[in-house]
């Protein structure tokens, strides 16, 4: 199994540019979840998906939505990038049942300028 | 609001020394708690968990302890490693329904072990 994986691992934006963020699991969990990491800080939780079809809100989720049309994917979408959300940003996900078995992403380190 | 922290932002141990790392949490519904370990440019590594009815539960020289009186978690790491540095979160988190509950993340603390 290639695990949790998220592309791409670096990535530049201008001001006001959209893009999104990938994140693919081959372990046929349910729950999946965008997390964004900024220096001195914990995790976030941005979005989270509990099965394909549905998807709710985290802690951080203005200026970012997603989609999960398949169990295998879960992506992350910036609008329009605000300087304020360079980060680090977190793809992870788990059984359904088994809550604390959370497995992460290598992360995609976003820049915008 | 609810929050979960850590007491120490830094720690530097010797090496073959023991360690241990706090952390304060603040809501008294969670259910369950995790500690992560995670290296330079990597994700976070799931390290142990606890469920709150637990109080204590080991792994491989690794023991977490949960006080639920003083809302205290700490993780110690016995005979500490070079390959143990890293920042290590705890977070905690609450079962709805059966389905999967929010991970609230403390800030981490940064583990460097002295060769």
């Amino acid at each position: 199994n290639a695990g949790v994986t998220q592309t791409p691992k670096f990535q530049v934006l201008k001001t006001g540019q959209s893009m999104t963020l990938q994140c693919a699991q081959d372990m046929n969990h349910e729950y999946m979840s965008w997390y964004r990491q900024d220096p001195g800080m914990g995790l976030r939780l941005i979005h989270y998906s509990v099965g394909a079809g549905i998807t709710d809100q985290g802690e951080v989720p203005n200026g970012y939505n997603v989609s999960r049309s398949t169990t295998e994917d879960f992506p992350l979408r910036l609008l329009s990038a605000a300087p304020s959300q360079t980060s680090v940003y977190f793809c992870a996900s788990s059984y359904g049942g088994d809550q604390e078995t959370q497995y992460f992403g290598p992360g995609t380190r976003l820049l915008v300028l | 609001g609810e929050s979960v922290g850590l007491h120490l932002p830094t720690l530097s141990v010797q090496e073959g020394d023991n360690s241990i790392i706090n952390c304060a949490y603040s809501n008294s519904a969670s259910d369950y708690f995790i500690w992560y370990k995670q290296e330079s440019g990597k994700g976070p590594q799931f390290i142990i968990d606890i469920r709150s009815n637990m109080d204590k539960r080991q792994g491989q020289r690794v023991t977490v302890l949960l006080n639920k009186t003083v809302k205290h978690l700490s993780l110690q790491i016995a005979a500490t490693q070079p390959g143990d540095s890293a920042v290590y979160f705890c977070a905690e988190g609450m079962n709805y329904g059966g389905s999967q509950g929010n991970l609230i993340f403390g800030k981490g603390t940064k583990l460097s072990v002295k060769p």
